[in-house]
């Protein structure tokens, strides 16, 4: 079965570090990945997301991703985060053959930003 | 106007009651979905459902029914509700190029 793991729970950046948000997917075939961010009390909005071709992708905000399929992994980036980004942020895979292209979700990693 | 809507936003209840949310999608997309997300954020798959038909049912209770009267409607009726059903409920649909698209939530709390 498809899986996602984000190892980290809980990050806390200062305002204008970098940001690197960690995710790992399990299964063999070509996955599509998502990252999403969960404002609080809100829905989910879509960063990027990644099907093929150039590796690096970038989205709205200023975040940009990484697919390494030798690693498993598509981490989500930024170089100079914003208070505003402060957020729960989601990855999630679906897969070609994955039924009726249903997400499966990471657990989420929170984002706190020091001012 | 907005792409996915549920209604309603909040929900409070008494265990034992029945409940219905409502999602509707104005996107002209095929497939629809239930997600749950649990009090620590864990977002799960419980349906799915392509063009009226179900095509995925994630172990949940049989007190969870969806109905979808045409496809741009996907509604959840909750039978007999317990203290373990409180969470937010997402509606989201599909686009046949992975586009999909969620709804703001229903935060359900049953007391």
């Amino acid at each position: 079965a498809q899986s996602v793991t984000q190892p980290d729970i809980h990050i806390t950046v200062s305002e204008g570090a970098s940001l690197e948000l960690r995710c790992n997917y399990s299964y063999g075939a070509t996955p599509y990945l998502f990252w999403y961010v969960q404002s609080p009390g809100q829905g989910l909005q879509l960063l990027l997301k990644y099907f093929s071709g150039d590796t690096l992708v970038q989205g709205i905000k200023g975040f940009e991703a990484e697919f390494k399929r030798s690693q498993s992994s598509f981490n989500l980036r930024k170089p100079s985060v914003h208070w505003s980004d402060a957020a729960e942020y989601f990855c999630a895979v679906t897969y070609s053959g994955a039924g009726s292209y249903q997400l499966t979700f990471g657990k989420g990693t929170k984002l706190s930003v020091i001012p | 106007d907005t792409a996915v809507s549920q209604t309603p936003k909040y929900l409070v209840t008494q265990m034992g009651n029945d409940k219905s949310i409502k999602c509707e999608q104005n996107l002209g997309h095929d497939t629809m979905y239930w997600y749950k997300q649990d009090s620590k954020k864990f977002l799960k798959i419980m349906f799915s459902y392509n063009n009226k038909e179900l095509i995925i049912n994630e172990t949940v209770p049989n007190r969870f029914s969806p109905k979808s009267p045409d496809k741009a409607h996907l509604n959840l009726h909750i039978n007999s509700l317990e203290l373990g059903d409180s969470a937010v409920y997402f509606c989201a649909s599909m686009s046949g190029t992975y586009g999909y698209t969620f709804g703001s939530g229903t935060r359900l709390t049953v007391v």
